[in-house]
């Protein structure tokens, strides 16, 4: 059974912090990794994808991938009230997949 | 404006009644998908389809039918066999074959049997 773990919080850290979501996957062939944003009631949006080893930045969102490791994070800089949400990991077998798994997600909470 | 429209975005089912979810998608996408979304747990996919006319199972078909007749339209039919329905029901759409696998959602719809 594949399998993509994530830590169910609630994450807890103050408004300007730095937040960090954490995500690990059982298939050693994953290929493509995603990070979902979920507010309460709504669908999930994406926020950041990353297909090989590193790092990749886009504005205050980093997300990080260690394929020997299969682990893939998440940081968010300068942490706002308004990323309170569920943050949701994805994991695809290989690129061009159609069978996309998703983590169960991570609570956030952004005190003001 | 391009995006996946879901409808509708309240559903009541009573007992032994199959109702239709409705997905439209126009941003030209080959693949489309549903998902359920239990409170707390994480998306477990229904079906997918990567092309018109076809469409295979996901881990969770039982009590669940889709057709692919048209490349726009993917409706989920949830049967009076699916014995535990209450949900919230996602469907998304990817480019397919020859593009990323990046999956984007409609914006749901929340089934509740009475």
């Amino acid at each position: 059974q594949k399998e993509v773990e994530q830590n169910s919080g609630p994450l807890s850290v103050p408004e300007g912090a730095i937040a960090s979501l954490n995500c690990t996957y059982s298939d050693r062939v994953s290929q493509s990794f995603f990070w979902y944003r979920q507010y309460s009631g709504k669908s999930p949006e994406l926020i950041m994808s990353i297909y090989s080893n590193g790092d990749k930045e886009d504005g205050r969102f980093t997300a990080q991938l260690n394929k020997a490791s299969q682990y893939v994070s998440l940081l968010i800089r300068d942490s706002q009230p308004s990323d309170s949400a569920t943050y949701l990991c994805a994991v695809t077998p290989n690129t061009g997949g159609f069978k996309t798994i998703f983590g169960a997600g991570t609570r956030l909470f952004v005190k003001a | 404006d391009g995006g996946i429209t879901q409808s509708p975005k309240y559903l009541f089912r009573k007992e032994g009644q199959n109702v239709t979810l409705s997905c439209e998608q126009n941003l030209n996408h080959d693949a489309m998908y549903w998902y359920r979304q239990d409170p707390g747990q994480g998306l477990r996919l229904i079906y997918y389809s990567q092309i018109v006319n076809d469409f295979q199972k996901g881990d969770i078909a039982e009590g669940y039918s889709v057709s692919r007749e048209k490349k726009e339209s993917f409706p989920l039919t949830v049967t009076s066999a699916q014995k535990n329905p209450t949900a919230f029901y996602l469907c998304a759409s990817s480019p397919g074959t020859g593009g990323t696998d990046t999956q984007y959602f409609g914006p749901g719809t929340r089934l509740t049997v009475l």
